[in-house]
């Protein structure tokens, strides 16, 4: 199975400030189709998951642009560029290149 | 809008059966393959089994092989998920997802005496 993990576990930043958050996979994320499936997810407290990004680097819909993500085929960094409120809970990468999917243990942000 | 339902939750002791359903709207529910994903008390995300659009494959970890099966109607819109000889690591909310694109909001199992 891939094994992703997340550094740092948790992270405190504050408002308007930068935050980054890496994912390091233990095989390549590159597909044969010349793909990264690398996703990452936001859940607030208290509630679902969401898509913020898909295939490495492609911004979900109504995700706002201070969310970014770059990467190569093992190593990726989500960036989150002025810290807002609304940012807070916990981040997961993730997988999708080939079963079982797995995800990252995750990262925490909160605010100063 | 996307919109995912799930229903069936509950407590139920160990060994015993569940069917959890999720009733989809928004979209063409015919066109994308569903995947059920679990989270655990405090703890992080899993995957818990995939179909495709057809209904034709479906794929598991070998955590739940052999104990789950996830179906779908695409007449009624709605994704299934069978849950047979349950245990107490099996506690947890799980999510029915648009490929993990969207996600329901979840239903919470429980599985204990």
């Amino acid at each position: 199975d891939i094994v992703l993990t997340q550094a740092p576990l948790s992270v405190s930043v504050t408002p308007g400030e930068s935050a980054s958050i890496s994912c390091r996979s233990s095989k390549s994320l590159l597909s044969s189709k010349g793909i990264t499936s690398l996703y990452w997810y936001l859940q607030r407290p208290g509630k679902s998951p969401q898509l913020l990004i898909y295939q490495m680097s492609n911004l979900a819909s109504g995700v706002p642009d201070r969310f970014s993500s770059s990467g190569s085929e093992t190593d990726f960094t989500l960036k989150i560029s002025k810290v807002e409120t609304e940012d807070v809970g916990v981040y997961y990468c993730g997988h999708r290149l080939e079963y079982p999917n797995t995800f990252g243990a995750g990262t925490k942000l909160e605010l100063k | 809008e996307v919109q995912l339902v799930e229903s069936g939750g509950g407590l139920v002791q160990p060994g015993r059966s569940l069917k959890l359903s999720c009733v989809a709207s928004g979209f063409t529910f015919n066109n994308y393959w569903m995947t059920w994903i679990r989270q655990a008390p405090g703890k992080g995300l899993e995957w818990v089994a995939s179909i495709t659009n057809t209904g034709g494959s479906t794929y598991y970890p070998d955590s739940v092989k052999g104990r789950f099966t996830i179906s779908r109607d695409n007449a009624k819109s709605t994704l299934y998920l069978q849950m047979n000889s349950l245990r107490s690591e099996d506690t947890a909310t799980y999510y029915c997802t648009r490929a993990t694109y969207y996600w329901g909001q979840g239903v919470m199992v429980t599985v204990s005496s």
